[in-house]
């Protein structure tokens, strides 16, 4: 079946640093994917998402690029602050299972100034 | 406008009670899903609804639970004699469909289940 794999957590970074969190996934066809971000005390959001290969998905400084060739949507950040400490999600779905999604085991990132 | 509300927040329970947990989508949403937060399990699908019928329900671990949806809006879902594995945030989620699958899902603030 389908499945997302993420790095393990915590990660720990200082201030400015960058950022990288590891995604793949293992999916019949060809599925869209996300990734969702849950600040402490606050509720699942969608971050970003790509829904066909080679797409780019991109918001608040964060991006990821649909690799198909690789299964992978790794997210990355050039600087990143204090407020970017959160847990993080990748997750899919696919279109013939009505849009539910898979996450992974979900990243802590904790941002030191 | 306002966004997916779940009700109650918290809830404790003995073991072998009932519970029920709601859950308000966005307006005009038409899917909706049910989801599980554990610090075992991690993000668990639970189920699916378009409008009032649920074609997928290969998430609920056992015949304890269950969810229906009615006027394709609020949803219930029940949990029969609770056991402490059910211990978990209960998350709901809409969209505007399920078909494709791009649109984007709005969670819900979650239940905090708690089974002593």
């Amino acid at each position: 079946g389908n499945s997302v794999t993420q790095m393990e957590g915590p990660v720990t970074l200082s201030e400015e640093a960058f950022l990288t969190i590891n995604c793949t996934y293992t999916a019949t066809g060809y599925p869209s994917l996300f990734w969702y971000v849950q600040y402490p005390g606050e509720g699942l959001q969608l971050l970003l998402k790509a829904t066909k290969a080679d797409d780019k998905g991109s918001n608040k400084g964060f991006e990821a690029t649909y690799r198909k060739e690789t299964t992978s949507f790794h997210l990355e950040k050039g600087s990143v602050q204090v407020s970017d400490s959160a847990v993080y999600f990748c997750a899919l779905s696919s279109y013939n299972q009505g849009g539910k999604l898979i996450f992974g085991q979900g990243t802590e990132l904790s941002v030191k100034p | 406008g306002a966004g997916v509300s779940q009700s109650p927040s918290n809830k404790v329970t003995e073991k072998g009670k009932d519970v029920e947990l709601r859950c308000d989508p966005i307006s005009g949403h038409t899917a909706l899903y049910w989801y599980r937060q554990s610090l075992g399990q991690g993000l668990e699908f639970l189920i699916y609804f378009q409008g009032n019928s649920a074609p997928d329900k290969s998430g609920l671990p056992s015949d304890r639970f269950s969810a229906e949806r009615t006027g394709g809006s609020v949803s219930t879902l029940t949990i029969q004699r609770t056991q402490q594995e059910d211990s978990a945030v209960y998350l709901c989620a809409s969209s505007r469909t399920g078909q494709p699958p791009t649109y984007e899902q709005y969670f819900g603030p979650g239940t905090r289940l708690t089974v002593t």
